[in-house]
């Protein structure tokens, strides 16, 4: 069974610009959280989405946004990069969003 | 806001145990996760406990959680080169909505 798969594994961007990166859960589970960990940190919570709606969000600015589709899929939507968001950004899905969290292998994003 | 605290560092020889502790602050935590990250790579789930419970062993791994010290700590039976990366300690209450809260890890170090 394929596990939780993320795209792209790499990006590098340009200050200003806007990212989105993609996460597709482990079948059958209906919730998905963004995390951010910058070097030498721990995961820092952005989003958490269950059967589409947004049921909890982290200390981020609203140029982070976030969705999640009907196949509970999501997107992460940063707008007007800044050099501070070079980390790498992992997305966790669970069966109903309250435990046993199961991460991707992230993406690494560069903001130069 | 709420707290996860680990030791940066743990250096063990192969073949001993090694224990990596954790203390949090947060009294309604539910459940209580350790996580495992090797170099570029992303959170490799290895075991969670709920707060109801005192002790969980998998194989060469053993979670004891003291709820009114708060504070959790993983064992890891005969230890292996394999076993070096850094090991998260995390967190979770409030049906999940608020994310995972994760301390800064634990680089464990095997000397051969």
């Amino acid at each position: 069974d394929a596990g939780v798969t993320q795209s792209p594994t790499h990006l590098i961007k340009t200050r200003g610009q806007h990212v989105t990166l993609r996460c597709s859960p482990i079948s059958g589970h209906k919730s998905v959280s963004w995390y951010q960990q910058v070097l030498g940190q721990g995961p820092q919570f952005i989003f958490q989405y269950y059967e589409k709606e947004e049921r909890g969000r982290g200390n981020f600015p609203d140029r982070f946004s976030a969705r999640q589709f009907p196949n509970y899929s999501s997107e992460l939507n940063v707008n007007a990069l800044l050099l501070g968001d070079s980390a790498l950004y992992l997305c966790a899905s669970s069966l109903e969003g309250n435990y046993g969290y199961t991460f991707g292998s992230g993406t690494r994003l560069t903001v130069v | 806001g709420e707290d996860v605290e680990q030791s940066l560092f743990l250096s063990v020889r192969e073949g001993d145990s090694s224990v990596i502790n954790c203390t949090y602050t947060d009294s309604s935590s539910t459940y209580l996760y350790w996580y495992k990250q090797e170099p570029g790579a992303g959170l490799q789930l290895l075991t969670y406990i709920f707060s109801n419970m005192d002790m969980k062993q998998d194989q060469r791994l053993t979670v004891l959680l003291n709820k009114k010290d708060k504070h959790l700590s993983l064992r890891i039976a005969d230890t292996q080169t394999g076993d070096s990366a850094i090991y998260f300690c995390a967190e979770s209450s409030g049906g999940g909505a608020d994310g995972l809260t994760f301390g800064k890890g634990t680089h464990l170090i095997i000397q051969p």
